[in-house]
């Protein structure tokens, strides 16, 4: 059974650019929530999906935006990146009747020059 | 709001050791509490949850936690560290919400563990 994969591993972009993650939930997950983890910090609440709709948000700004696929896969898309942006972006799923109960992916590392 | 405050951003123990790893939690209501491990360079693992059962959860790799809600606490405990425990632990809270919980993690900023042979 495949966990949570997240691609790619590691991305390089300019600041100014724009981002597209991706992420596969775990089989039989419906909801896909993603996180932001700064160097030396725990990891920040984006948003989540449920149903193809953004269910959450956390305190971050438009420039961060996401999407759900029919298939519960989702996208996480950072605009305008800025060098505050570099970070671990964490994805993470869980079936709807269990929400707070979140297994993680690997990651994407994002470093914005 | 909740909040996760995670006491000593390291801890130092040998092996063999008790490992003890402080979070203490605020919450307007009975939270759901996690502890995660974060090996260099991955993910977060799920090591064990708190969802209003029993008070002493047990979790994988020998780790268990026991929340006391009038210290409003919910401290890991290992009773033999190993090598291989070496790590970043990160607690988090989850509001339970409307309907059950909202599955909005809150974390600490993590507590590094290391290992002395």
């Amino acid at each position: 059974d495949a966990g949570v994969t997240q691609s790619p591993t590691h991305l390089i972009k300019t600041r100014g650019q724009q981002v597209t993650l991706r992420c596969s939930p775990k089989s039989g997950h419906d909801t896909v929530s993603w996180y932001q983890q700064a160097l030396g910090q725990g990891p920040q609440f984006i948003f989540q999906y449920y149903e193809e709709e953004e269910r959450q948000r956390g305190n971050f700004p438009d420039r961060f935006s996401g999407h759900q696929f029919p298939n519960y896969s989702s996208e996480l898309n950072v605009n305008a990146l800025l060098l505050g942006d570099s970070a671990l972006y964490l994805c993470a799923s869980s079936p709807a009747s269990r929400a707070e109960t979140q297994y993680f992916g690997p990651g994407t590392r994002l470093l914005v020059l | 709001a909740q909040s996760v405050t995670q006491l000593g951003s390291h801890v130092s123990v040998s092996e063999g050791a008790l490992v003890l790893l402080r979070c203490n939690y605020s919450s307007s209501v009975p939270p759901y509490l996690f502890w995660y491990v974060q090996y260099p360079n991955q993910g977060l693992q799920l090591l064990l949850k708190y969802t209003s059962a029993a008070t002493l959860v047990k979790g994988i790799n020998g780790f268990e936690a026991e929340f006391k809600k009038s210290e409003t606490s919910f401290h890991l405990t290992k009773p033999s560290a190993h090598m291989s425990d070496a790590a970043e632990y990160f607690c988090a809270v989850s509001d339970r919400g409307y309907g059950g919980s909202q599955g909005n993690l809150i974390f600490g900023k993590g507590t590094k563990l290391s290992v002395k042979p």
